[in-house]
């Protein structure tokens, strides 16, 4: 089956240092999926950071990026400057069927990240 | 943007005793709805997807039991039943969002501490 593997955390840096949580995959239902990061905040449910869906693309969103690589079936996602605010748990995924509802999402265990106090 | 509700938001189960969780779907032109769980510690992972009201589905994991519901076209039900002692669970619900439909759109989750 899809399976997915991630940075195991907790991972801690200091504020305005970069951040990069790496993210494999292995997809065996379908060649390209749909890659996602996902973000859960403490006492919140699951946000959508970023995705991509075609490969050698890169996504980003507030400061995060990630690229999607075929080659190496990875999509690891870095920041650059980092703050208190990006304290929270990050979950890398990919979807096995693009452009249905009914997609199904696997994910790696997740990743706790916080700053350095 | 999608919406989707959840309660109770966290319940203390005693041992034995099934739990019923509601998951309520406020804006979404598709009619697909999942639930996923997540043991502490341990993978989120997907459990069902139901489209039509009327809708069910079963399945045994290590450590708990489900019944999943599609009671309407906006409410979607999952019973969790046989916990194991002393288990934390985490069940969200989601639905499809956006052009493509290929993005979930999360619950805020229901926890449950198995006693």
């Amino acid at each position: 089956g899809d399976s997915v593997t991630q940075t195991e955390g907790p991972v801690t840096v200091s504020e305005s240092e970069s951040l990069i949580i790496n993210c494999t995959y292995s997809a065996t239902s379908i060649a390209y999926p749909n890659l996602f990061w996902y973000v859960r905040y403490p006492g919140e449910g699951l946000q959508l950071l970023l995705k991509v869906i075609t490969a050698g693309q890169k996504g980003s969103s507030r400061g995060f990026e990630a690229t999607y690589n075929k080659e190496t079936t990875s999509f690891h996602l870095q920041k650059a400057s980092v703050q208190e605010s990006d304290s929270a748990v990050y979950y890398c995924a990919l979807g096995d069927l693009p452009g249905t509802g009914s997609n199904r999402l696997t994910f790696g265990k997740g990743t706790k990240f916080s700053l350095i106090p | 943007v999608t919406l989707l509700e959840q309660n109770p938001r966290w319940r203390l189960v005693p041992r034995g005793q099934a739990v019923n969780l509601r998951c309520i779907l406020k804006n979404s032109q598709y009619p697909w709805m999942s639930w996923y769980q997540q043991d502490l510690q341990k993978q989120l992972q997907w459990l069902f997807t139901l489209r039509s009201p009327g809708d069910k589905e079963v399945k045994s994991l290590p450590g708990a039991d489900y019944l999943a519901t599609r009671v309407t076209d906006t409410e979607l039900r999952l019973q969790v039943a046989n916990m194991s002692q002393g288990r934390t669970l985490y069940c969200t619900c989601s639905a499809p969002t956006g052009k493509g439909q290929d993005t979930q759109y999360f619950g805020p989750g229901t926890r449950l501490l198995v006693l």
